[in-house]
């Protein structure tokens, strides 16, 4: 059973420029959230899609969008970067719900993607 | 708004030392908790989480950790640490809403642990 797979690894891009990162979750899985990973910080909550839609968001600006497919997998966009947008970037995937039934979103994590900006 | 203190940026212990690192949490009500540990240059791996119930929650690789809403508090325990377990431990506390986190989590600073052989 694959877990969640993120590409790609690593990448470099200068200032000004636009990335997409992409995820795709585990089997199973309905749920992508995304975090940004700082040198020496934990995760920060970017935004969270279920069902094609951006469903919660943390303090990121609008330079930061996503989408996800109708496969669940998901992309993470990032426009006109800044040296400070250089982190690891986490995909996690959890299953929101069964059956109907909210389940508690527990989150698979990938190893995620490292952006340098220079 | 919820947040979690990771007091100990870095711990150090010998092979075979018992190991406690603290977590503390602000949330209004009884939040999701969760411990996460990462290698270098890898993604997150779950340790063990709390939900509701017994407060005393087993996890992966011997850990166990004990939530204390007195306390605000949910701190990861080892009895015995092996090399092995040399990474970075973060705690993270998720609300609830309708019975899930909803994929949103808010992460402490994360606390490394070297172990001396």
């Amino acid at each position: 059973d694959a877990g969640v797979t993120q590409s790609p690894t690593h990448l470099i891009k200068t200032r000004g420029q636009q990335v997409t990162l992409r995820c795709s979750p585990k089997s199973g899985h309905d749920t992508v959230s995304w975090y940004q990973q700082a040198l020496g910080q934990g995760p920060q909550f970017i935004f969270q899609y279920y069902e094609e839609e951006e469903r919660q968001r943390g303090n990121f600006p609008d330079r930061f969008s996503g989408h996800q497919f109708p496969n669940y997998s998901s992309e993470l966009n990032v426009n006109a970067l800044l040296l400070g947008d250089s982190a690891l970037y986490l995909c996690a995937s959890s299953q929101l719900t069964s059956g109907g039934k909210l389940r508690t979103g527990e989150l698979f994590f990938g190893e995620g993607s490292r952006l340098t900006v220079l | 708004a919820q947040s979690v203190t990771q007091p100990d940026i870095h711990i150090t212990v010998s092979e075979g030392a018992s190991l406690e690192l603290r977590c503390n949490y602000s949330y209004g009500a009884t939040p999701y908790l969760f411990w996460y540990v990462q290698s270098p240059g890898q993604g997150l791996q779950l340790l063990l989480k709390y939900f509701s119930g017994d407060t005393l929650v087993q996890g992966i690789k011997g850990f166990e950790a004990e939530f204390k809403r007195s306390q605000s508090s949910f701190n990861l325990r080892k009895p015995s640490v092996h090399w092995s377990d040399a990474a970075e431990y973060f705690c993270a506390v998720g609300a609830r809403a309708g019975g899930t986190s909803y994929g949103k989590l808010t992460f402490g600073q994360g606390t490394i642990l070297t172990v001396h052989p």
